[in-house]
């Protein structure tokens, strides 16, 4: 099993609609949580890091359920730009960072 | 955020040739650095972890003889990709992590740009 799961998609959806990705991962001690967006052909940057209580940065909320080692991010009123690839991302006690497949976010007009 | 760079951007060479990559953290010190890569439609694949002053981390399946790692100096990290052949070509990232826990950004990881490296 991997460590870091996501579905890989693509997710297709118009402007303005609301998707959400799922994420799982099988390290029970895993300490931070990140998800990280990539656009084609660059590098990786964070979105936001995800707290236990769940946190919300405009349209987006990301939701940590560590009982069912599930990650969450829900992004509303979804805008052409939020088109990427969205990496779930798991830290444990150690410096190594576990990057999930992503899920790739087409946002059509 | 912090800001790391990577140079060059793009290198293109012959097979059997060497290539050497730069990373840097150029306004925080960073004790380890992490070299991964990426090939197309595929996610990041962690390569090595690099701490300053001694030896780099291999994963299972990366070669230390092919792609020596030095990190000289808390804020420079270096991948060279001996004799280079055509399955190498790939999108190399590096990434490095704030050195102290009192920064609001040490639980962060910061990339740099990538390099991609096409071998004919």
């Amino acid at each position: 099993r991997k460590e870091v799961e996501q579905d890989p998609g693509p997710f297709n959806v118009p402007e303005g609609a609301t998707v959400a990705f799922n994420c799982t991962y099988s390290n029970s001690a895993s300490q931070s949580f990140f998800w990280y967006r990539q656009d084609c052909r660059k590098e990786p940057k964070l979105l936001m890091s995800v707290y236990s209580s769940g946190n919300e940065d405009g349209r987006f909320t990301a939701q940590l359920n560590r009982a069912s080692q599930y990650i969450s991010l829900l992004i509303r009123d979804s805008k052409l730009s939020d088109s990427a690839t969205y990496l779930c991302v798991v830290r444990d006690y150690g410096q190594n960072f576990v990057f999930g497949p992503g899920t790739r976010l087409s946002v059509l007009p | 955020g912090a800001v790391v760079s990577q140079h060059p951007s793009r290198v293109i060479c012959k097979s059997g040739t060497s290539v050497k990559i730069e990373c840097r953290s150029l306004d925080f010190q960073a004790t380890t650095m992490f070299w991964y890569r990426q090939f197309p439609k595929q996610s990041l694949m962690l390569m090595a972890t690099s701490n300053e002053g001694s030896k780099a981390t291999y994963e299972q399946g990366v070669e230390k003889d092919k792609f020596l790692i030095n990190h000289a100096s808390l804020t420079l990290s270096t991948l060279t990709v001996t004799s280079a052949h055509p399955e190498d070509s790939s999108f190399y990232i590096c990434s490095a992590s704030s050195v102290s826990p009192q920064r609001s950004s040490y639980n962060e990881q910061f990339f740099g740009p990538g390099t991609r490296l096409t071998v004919l």
